[in-house]
């Protein structure tokens, strides 16, 4: 079973409009960590946040903003008035605490118009 | 600060090729992973490291690859023989294993005909 569900695999909002990237993970463990990266076009991976299990404490970071919710094993994110810079592939991550490894989810094409 | 450093940025070889893939983590860092990109697969995990021991290389998909970790600060990915199957963006991460954090590098980006 996939670790990292990213449902949406292609999302095209229009600049300055609102945009929100799903999340949904699963694990057994009671201490893990989810991280989000971005992926521009030119292929490099950015990371972009890093939150612990403990912390359910919603993030925001300028334009990006992050939700994370135990109950229902989301963390999801937001862009807020999206750019056209914004447009990328976004990739949701779990790493665990029990060993070092990091799952990833498939990654979301967010493509903003102009 | 350097981040993660990978050479080369792009490599194009032939079939049967030996193929030498390069990184230096962040200095500092304890952990060190090799993943590989492809447009069919996304993005898959070859073998971790966590201070240059190898602890799961079962993503490594066959006898032709192989990595090391001589040290703290350089760690080899080998393709031999390569072939076309091979062709994608292959991923150096490193980070801190207590942390659970893991930053990119730039990637290579090796076709192989």
């Amino acid at each position: 079973a996939q670790k990292v569900t990213q449902a949406q695999t292609e999302i095209s909002v229009v600049e300055k409009e609102d945009v929100t990237l799903d999340c949904v993970y699963e694990t057994r463990d009671t201490t893990y960590y989810l991280f989000w990266y971005k992926q521009p076009p030119s292929g490099e991976l950015v990371f972009l946040i890093r939150r612990n299990s403990f912390d359910e404490q919603n993030e925001i970071s300028g334009r990006y903003s992050w939700n994370f919710q135990k109950s229902t094993s989301s963390f999801n994110f937001t862009i807020t008035a999206s750019q056209v810079v914004d447009s990328a592939v976004y990739f949701c991550a779990l790493s665990e605490d029990t060993g070092n490894q990091f799952y990833f989810g498939t990654g979301t094409s967010l493509t903003v118009i102009p | 600060d350097a981040g993660v450093i990978q050479s080369p940025r792009h490599e194009v070889t032939e079939m049967g090729q030996e193929v030498t893939l390069r990184c230096k983590p962040i200095s500092g860092h304890n952990s060190l992973f090799w993943y590989r990109q492809t447009m069919m697969r996304g993005l898959e995990l070859l073998i971790y490291f966590n201070n240059n021991v190898p602890i799961d290389d079962s993503g490594m998909p066959e006898d032709r690859f192989s990595a090391k970790m001589p040290n703290a600060s350089f760690s080899t990915l080998k393709i031999q023989p390569s072939e076309p199957r091979d062709s994608a963006v292959y991923f150096c991460a490193s980070g801190l294993a207590e942390r659970n954090t893991q930053y990119f590098g730039p990637g290579t980006r090796l076709t192989v005909l």
